[in-house]
Formats: structure tokens, sequence, C-alpha cells
């Protein structure tokens, strides 16, 4: 099990530029999430899928914002005409859905290592 | 409202117990879970209660809830430098949207030797 991977790791851009980061989650886990975290916050919530379909958006996620997961597998979360207010640590997740065969009873998040944006 | 709160700074010397408190607000049933952040890193999640229990233990960790004050701690017993990091208590109440878990801002433990 090689856990939430992210990637990159580190980006750096222009103010106006577009990025795209992407998430591939633990493999049997049908539910995948996006957070961002500013410095000294805890993590805020974006978005959320369960297999291809994304479920909720929060408030969070401005027009600028998309998010796929065309596959059910890995998503991509792009963000278009980048700001500074957009730098920011972009945090992805990844659980079962209740009530799959295994388990997940709990709602467990598992999270990546993050994509740390800095737009200058 | 939903609102979590935590103390931002805790700091105990090695060997001694670690207690970090949060509060939370939503009075539906919930999980409640503490996560560990470790600088550039990730979240890694240490423990979960569920709000119909009112203590659970793992090893060095003990979880308390008190569901009248919704008042949560983590107990860290014999405190190790390795366990300096951000702490976030998290919550999911079930009443809610499916989604997402609602964090504390953190509390930053510091380990002296």
């Amino acid at each position: 099990d090689t856990g939430v991977s992210q990637d990159p790791r580190h980006k750096i851009t222009k103010r106006g530029q577009n990025v795209t980061f992407r998430c591939d989650p633990i493999s049997e886990h049908n539910r995948l999430y996006w957070y961002r975290q500013t410095l000294g916050q805890g993590p805020e919530f974006l978005t959320y899928f369960q297999n291809e379909a994304q479920l909720e958006k929060s408030r969070l996620l401005s027009d600028r914002f998309s998010a796929e997961r065309p596959k059910g597998s890995f998503s991509t979360l792009e963000i278009q005409r980048t700001e500074q207010g957009d730098s920011a640590m972009y945090l992805c997740a990844s659980s079962v859905s209740p009530g799959t065969p295994s388990g997940g009873a709990l709602y467990e998040q598992y999270f990546g290592p993050g994509t740390r944006l800095t737009v200058t | 409202g939903e609102d979590v709160e935590q103390s931002l700074f805790l700091s105990v010397r090695e060997g001694d117990s670690s207690v970090i408190n949060c509060t939370y607000t939503d009075s539906s049933s919930t999980y409640l879970y503490w996560y560990k952040q470790e600088p550039g890193a990730g979240l890694q999640l240490l423990t979960y209660i569920f709000s119909n229990m009112d203590m659970k233990q793992d090893q060095r960790l003990t979880v308390l809830l008190n569901k009248k004050d919704k008042h949560l701690s983590l107990r860290i017993a014999d405190t190790q430098t390795g366990d300096s990091a951000i702490y976030f208590c998290a919550e999911k109440a079930l009443e809610r949207s499916q989604g997402n878990l609602i964090f504390g801002k953190g509390t930053k433990l510091s380990v002296k030797p």
C-alpha cells in the first residue's frame, strides 16, 4: 500500500497563470477529497468525489477552481488565473464510503503529503 | 454553527505526559479524530472516537470525551521528541454533509529534552 500521493510537491507560479495538481488515492478507496491549508490554520474542505461523481463543493471553491476525477481513480485540481491569495498547501485525502465490504463505517480519511503552491 | 477550537501551543519535557484539548460545537452524533502533522508533511491519522464512547486507549494515546461539555482531549504518555508536531482535532457530524471534516487550527506540541 503506497498511500495517497500528490504531484507536484511544490509549485511556484506567477499571478495569472494556471496550475494543475494531481492526486492518486489509496487504490481501494472510492472517495477522494481536496482540502486547502493556509499557514497557521487547519485544513479547509474544498470538494469531494465518490467514484467519478463530484458530490459536494464548498463555497471556498470559486469559479477559478475546477476538480475532476474522470475514471474514478486519480483526481486533478486546476486553478485558473491564480491570485496571491491562492498560496496555500493543497491536501488530498481518500477513504472508503460507509457500508463498503472493506469497512469504512468511520469516515476515516487518509491524507497525502500535499502540494505547496506559492503565487508570486 | 460548526466550530472546533484548540489551544495553539503546548510545551512539555521528554518523558512527561502531554494533554491536548479540543472543544466542538456540533451536537449531532459525530466522529472525532486526532491527526498529527509534521513540518512540510501531510496529516497522519492517529486515532478516533465516536461520540457514544467516553474513552479510547491505543498504546501511548488516550482519548477522553466529555459529550455533555463537547470536550475532547488527547493524552500522550511518555512524550518523546519525535512527538513534536502539530496536532489537529477534527469532527464529522453524521447529519451534516457526507464529505468534509471540520478541523481546529491545531496545537503545536514542543517536546524539550
